[in-house]
C-alpha cells in the first residue's frame, strides 16, 4: 500500500521555469491538499480538493495551479518560478472532505530555485 | 473562525513525561481535535485526536477539559526520537481546510 506518492523528491529550477509536481494517492481519498514549508515554519495550505473536478484556494495560492481531473491524482503546476517559492512541498490526502478525518502527507518534494 | 495556540517551543530530557497544552478558544460543538507529528524532512503523521474527556493510545494521552476550549497532549517518557514538531489542529468553521499552524518544537536532550 503505497499511500500517498510524490514525485520528485528533489527539484531545482530557474527562475521563470515552469514545472509540475506530482502527488497520487492509492486510498481512494475523496480529499486533496498541497502545503509549503519554508524553513523552521509551519505547513502553509496553497490548494485543496473536494474531489475529482474540484479545487480551491488555501491560504498561498499565488503563483500555483492545479487541477484533479481523476480521485488518485492532484498535480501542482507552478507558472513561473520564483526563488520565494523554494520551499519544501507536501501533499496530503483525507478519506472525506471533512477536517475531523486523518491527513496522510506524501514524504515531500524540496524544490529550490534559483 | 478556529484558532489554535501553542508554545512554540519546549525542551525535555530523556525519560520525563511531557505535556504540550494548546488553546482553542473558539471550536465548534462537533469538531476533534487532532495532533500530528513531523519529524526533520518528513511530512506530518496522525498520532492522537479527540473530543472530550481522555484518549490513550500506544503512543500518547489526550486530555480535554469539559469546555473543550483547550487540550493537552501527553507524552510519557520521552526519548530521544521524540524530538519533533507537534501540530495540534482544530476545524476551521464551516469549511474543509486542515489549516495548520506553527507547531510546538519540542527536543529531548539526553
Amino acid at each position: 500500500n503505497a499511500g500517498v506518492t510524490q514525485t520528485p523528491k528533489f527539484q531545482v529550477l530557474k527562475t521563470g521555469q515552469s514545472m509540475t509536481l506530482q502527488c497520487a494517492q492509492d486510498m481512494n481519498h475523496e480529499y486533496m491538499s498541497w502545503y509549503r514549508q519554508d524553513p523552521g515554519m509551519g505547513l502553509r495550505l496553497i490548494h485543496y480538493s473536494v474531489g475529482a473536478g474540484i479545487t480551491d484556494q488555501g491560504e498561498v495560492p499565488n503563483g500555483y495551479n492545479v487541477s484533479r481531473s481523476t480521485t488518485e491524482d492532484f498535480p501542482l503546476r507552478l507558472l513561473s518560478a520564483a526563488p520565494s517559492q523554494t520551499s519544501v512541498y507536501f501533499c496530503a490526502s483525507n478519506r472525506q472532505a471533512d477536517p475531523n478525518t486523518e491527513a496522510f502527507f506524501g514524504q515531500g518534494t524540496r524544490l529550490t530555485v534559483v | 473562525l478556529a484558532k489554535t495556540t501553542q508554545p512554540i517551543s519546549m525542551d525535555s530530557y530523556e525519560g520525563q513525561e511531557v505535556n504540550i497544552t494548546c488553546s482553542h478558544n473558539n471550536i465548534a460543538t462537533n469538531d476533534y481535535i487532532t495532533w500530528y507529528q513531523q519529524f526533520p524532512s518528513q511530512g506530518p503523521r496522525f498520532i492522537i485526536q479527540g473530543y472530550k474527556t481522555k484518549v490513550t493510545n500506544e503512543v500518547a494521552s489526550l486530555f480535554i477539559p469539559a469546555d473543550r476550549k483547550s487540550s493537552t497532549l501527553s507524552l510519557p517518557r520521552v526519548s530521544l526520537s521524540d524530538t519533533a514538531v507537534y501540530y495540534c489542529l482544530v476545524p476551521i468553521t464551516g469549511g474543509f481546510k486542515t489549516i495548520f499552524g506553527a507547531g510546538t518544537r519540542l527536543f529531548v536532550k539526553a
